[in-house]
């Protein structure tokens, strides 16, 4: 069946770079995105990547994809408090534009 | 400014009434959706809809209806069968399978059965 897996806490220093991982389980998903919610708002897309892709920068963004493992990543660089929020995986396996989204992972910036 | 606008913001119901949640899109988008967001947990799929006058269930639909009258609203009936209604619901919008696919969301809503 279609899964979505995250780590669900991840704590940082500010500056420092943040990698938020994920691990998909269907491999007919042909765009995998990254969300940001922060508290009590909708979800802000910050990016995407397309299956046949092994990364996309996008200035502090940058996000890698290893198909055969199925999994992807997003790195911030030099992370800041305004980064705090909770980061979604998702992908798109679950057929017309239906998104199957992870748990979240909560990044937490500290001084 | 294009975009979806969820309302109310904030929604209180007695155990026993059918609430509504508004979802408006102004983007001209085809499909739109619901989603649950419950604690520490990703997002479920209510329902959805391709095209006006056409909506499919997702993964959690007892308890929820919908319509598509207009392109441009989607709104989500939570009726009384729903034994667990308080959540987060948020609306989400895509123009379609060439776009890119990128999926917009509004705001959220909050309810809340007091």
């Amino acid at each position: 069946g279609e899964d979505v897996e995250q780590s669900l806490f991840l704590s940082v220093r500010e500056g420092d770079s943040s990698v938020i991982n994920c691990t998909y389980t269907d491999s007919s998903s042909t765009y995998l995105y990254w969300y940001k919610q922060e508290p009590g708002a909708g979800l802000q897309l910050l990016t995407y990547i397309f299956s046949n892709m092994d990364m996309k920068q996008d200035q502090r963004l940058t996000v890698l994809l290893n198909k055969k493992d199925k999994h992807l990543s997003l790195r911030i660089a030099d992370t800041q408090t305004g980064d705090s929020a909770i980061y979604f995986c998702a992908e798109n396996g679950g057929g017309y534009n239906k998104l199957i989204f992870g748990a979240g992972t909560r990044l937490a910036v500290h001084p | 400014d294009g975009g979806i606008t969820q309302s109310p913001k904030y929604l209180f119901r007695k155990e026993g009434q059918n609430v509504t949640l508004s979802c408006e899109q102004n983007l001209n988008h085809d499909a739109m959706y619901w989603y649950r967001q419950d604690p520490g947990q990703g997002l479920r799929l209510i329902y959805y809809s391709q095209i006006v006058n056409d909506f499919q269930k997702g993964d959690i639909a007892e308890g929820y209806s919908v319509s598509r009258e207009k392109k441009e609203s989607f709104p989500l009936t939570v009726t009384s069968a729903q034994k667990n209604p308080t959540a987060f619901y948020l609306c989400a919008s895509t123009a379609g399978r060439n776009s890119g696919n990128t999926i917009y969301f509004g705001e959220g809503s909050w309810l809340t059965v007091v």
